[in-house]
């Protein structure tokens, strides 16, 4: 594709439902991050891949945060049982070196209700 | 710890006026310094980033260590530039980017 895809647009849960965020990166790109966005402030670091390999995971506020990206290339950001605090821009963003961030999908606005 | 501070939330100038959006950075090493533009309704792009030390749509910036600073200029402003700008920065190890809160910038007619 021509930049970094993410789905859905926009996602909005009831309090203690599980969610999935998708991103399809850039082909070829070998690095991927998730950020988060509150409204109002900058992206905060969320986990890194490069490749399929979670290198860090270190910004995860919670257990309840999982990321995964089995072959390397699409990862899902998946939020379980969604708390209000969770409502927020996710943000991801794929390079094709470590040490760049070059390239930011759209983002999914998650409205927890 | 990593940091990034931006100290100024909104930046208002006139077209034509100069306009200098601040940034600085606590960092043990030495990091890699960005700036981050998002247009209304677009998504987070790169503008520059210190060690390639090149000039993109007019803006500037230079790392100075001394001050822990890395400030984006621009001589003239224009119109289009009006957006968010993120000051952000990369550790040693290129996997933790951190970002500063933004500072919105309106240049104004």
């Amino acid at each position: 594709g021509a930049g970094v895809s993410q789905s859905p647009r926009y996602k909005v849960a009831k309090r203690g439902q599980d969610v999935a965020l998708r991103c399809d990166p850039i082909s070829g790109h070998v690095s991927l991050f998730w950020y988060q966005q509150a409204l109002g402030q900058g992206p905060e670091f969320l986990t890194y891949f490069q490749n399929e390999a979670q290198l860090d995971k270190s910004g995860l506020p919670s257990d309840r945060f999982f990321a995964e990206r089995p072959e390397g290339s699409v990862s899902t950001l998946k939020i379980q049982r969604t708390q209000q605090e969770d409502s927020a821009v996710y943000l991801c963003a794929s390079s094709l070196e470590r040490g760049q961030l070059a390239f930011f999908g759209q983002g999914t606005r998650l409205t927890v209700v | 710890a990593q940091r990034v501070t931006q100290p100024e939330k909104l930046l208002s100038v006139f077209k034509g006026a100069p306009v200098e959006l601040k940034c600085n950075y606590s960092y043990s090493g030495s990091p890699e310094l960005f700036w981050y533009v998002q247009y209304s309704r677009q998504r987070l792009q790169l503008l520059l980033r210190h060690i390639s030390r090149e000039s993109i749509k007019g803006f500037t910036a230079d790392l100075n260590k001394g001050e822990t600073s890395f400030h984006l200029k621009k001589p003239f402003a224009q119109e289009e530039d009006s957006a968010m700008y993120y000051c952000a920065l990369v550790d040693n190890y290129g996997q933790n980017f951190v970002f500063g809160p933004g500072t919105r910038l309106s240049v104004l007619p």
